[in-house]
């Protein structure tokens, strides 16, 4: 099945810095979304987009939907310990069906 | 408060055996759909419904089996037939806005 090209596959960084990791795809979506997954639990939905050149923020996450429809990116300000775990994006297509397409996801690990 | 409930939490299962995984939710959403997990992998659909008594396989349904009698559920059987049965295994629940998630059943097989 096809799956969305996200980067990096993982993240080391310190408390305090700011992360970024991105996705793109060659088909164009109408709805992006970001999800992250602590471990042994299920992914929670962390913010969600509807609007190419959407830019939308949660705390201290900010998110944008591209202008191209192909891609979006997740930016995480002044990282916390509790910020670890798996990031994914998620696309879809649009019309009728709600399924979605993931990225393989980024592991941030901060060390305090 | 409405939410999507996977259970159990953890489940061992003797090599050849069948096991149901339980997935229910009370978001009123009509799609569900059950993902598998392995260390270090991404989300991989195993099967997905849209409406109710209508399911469709995704990427890797062999050795699995699904039923949708109810709104609500959308139970997975693992059965003898898949080689690598241990994994996570996550349910979820859609609407337009993004999918709700179940906390995951980490299924081993012993």
């Amino acid at each position: 099945g096809q799956q969305l090209n996200q980067s990096p596959q993982s993240m080391f960084i310190q408390e305090g810095e700011d992360v970024s990791m991105n996705c793109t795809s060659s088909s164009i979506f109408n709805t992006w979304l970001w999800y992250k997954q602590d471990p042994g639990e299920g992914p929670v939905l962390l913010i969600a987009l509807y609007k190419a050149g959407e830019l939308t923020s949660n705390g201290r996450l900010t998110a944008q939907f591209g202008i191209t429809r192909k891609d979006s990116f997740l930016n995480i300000s002044a990282s916390i310990p509790s910020d670890v775990g798996i990031y994914f994006c998620a696309g879809r297509e649009g019309g009728s069906n709600y399924k979605l397409t993931f990225g393989k996801g980024t592991l941030l690990t901060v060390n305090p | 408060d409405g939410g999507i409930t996977q259970s159990p939490k953890y489940l061992f299962r003797k090599e050849g055996q069948n096991v149901t995984l339980s997935c229910e939710q009370n978001l009123n959403h009509d799609a569900m759909y059950w993902y598998r997990q392995d260390p270090g992998q991404g989300l991989r659909l195993i099967y997905y419904s849209q409406i109710v008594n209508d399911f469709q396989k995704g990427d890797i349904a062999e050795g699995y089996s699904v039923s949708r009698e109810k709104k609500e559920s959308f139970p997975l059987t693992v059965t003898s037939a898949q080689k690598n049965p241990t994994a996570f295994y996550l349910c979820a629940s859609g609407r337009l806005g993004g999918y709700t998630f179940g906390s995951g059943t980490r299924l081993t097989v012993v």
